[in-house]
């Protein structure tokens, strides 16, 4: 059973246009929530976290937004820009629970293309 | 800083061969990981650690084994290589205090024919 859903294989955008990249979970006991952007021939690399407290985080481009009542999250990224074709990663961890395991859970993956 | 450095980067191995993918990294962290990567799969979870002397397995685990003897390094071992094991396997690491993001190595490209 999927506890991390990214059900959009692939996203083509026009550079300057917003991505919107889309995550669904079912545990109710994910409480911290990541976005990891993947090169080919490259490891992941962490790109912006959102805890559950918060409903907004933001770092320049980069926008998360949660919505836990939904179990929805979204990676926002404005202006998209041809560098930022990758594909993204959402994952999730139930840091809350006993023994603070930080065992991240991942999605399938959504490959972004930004069009010149 | 090297961060997280997986050993080799590519290996094909014959159905039945063993080997042993190294992890090590220079943060301190507490948690490690294996997991591989497959066309649609997104990235599983082999096993992890939790500290030193510690392994525990996570949604795929079957036909691997893992140790970590000291801290800053994580073995992962495939006793007898099935064609099903080509993957591209990543380590990571992650936990220490005020940071708990994980951080990859490069990865292995693992060819089982």
């Amino acid at each position: 059973d999927q506890q991390v859903k990214q059900n959009s294989p692939s996203l083509s955008v026009q550079e300057g246009r917003i991505s919107i990249l889309n995550c669904d979970y079912t545990n109710s006991m994910f409480d911290y929530f990541l976005w990891y952007k993947k090169y080919p021939a490259e490891g992941p690399t962490f790109l912006i976290s959102i805890s559950s407290i918060k409903d907004k985080n933001e770092d320049g481009r980069f926008t998360v937004f949660l919505n836990k009542s939904a179990k929805h999250l979204s990676l926002h990224i404005v202006p998209s820009q041809p560098g930022d074709s990758a594909v993204y990663f959402c994952a999730a961890s139930a840091t809350g629970s006993g023994g603070s395991n930080y065992k991240l859970t991942f999605g399938k993956g959504t490959l972004l293309t930004v069009n010149p | 800083n090297a961060g997280v450095t997986q050993t080799p980067k590519f290996r094909v191995l014959k159905t039945g061969q063993s080997m042993t993918l190294l992890c090590a990294q220079d943060m301190n962290h507490e948690y490690m990981y294996w997991y591989r990567q497959d066309p649609g799969m997104g990235l599983r979870l082999i096993h992890y650690s939790v500290g030193e002397g510690t392994t525990a397995k996570g949604e795929v685990p079957d036909g691997y084994n893992v140790s970590r003897l000291k801290k800053q390094n994580f073995l992962l071992g495939l006793e007898s290589a099935a064609p099903s094991q080509t993957s591209v396997y990543f380590c990571a690491s992650s936990y220490s205090f005020g940071s708990t993001e994980a951080f990859f190595g490069q990865g292995t490209r693992l060819t089982v024919v």
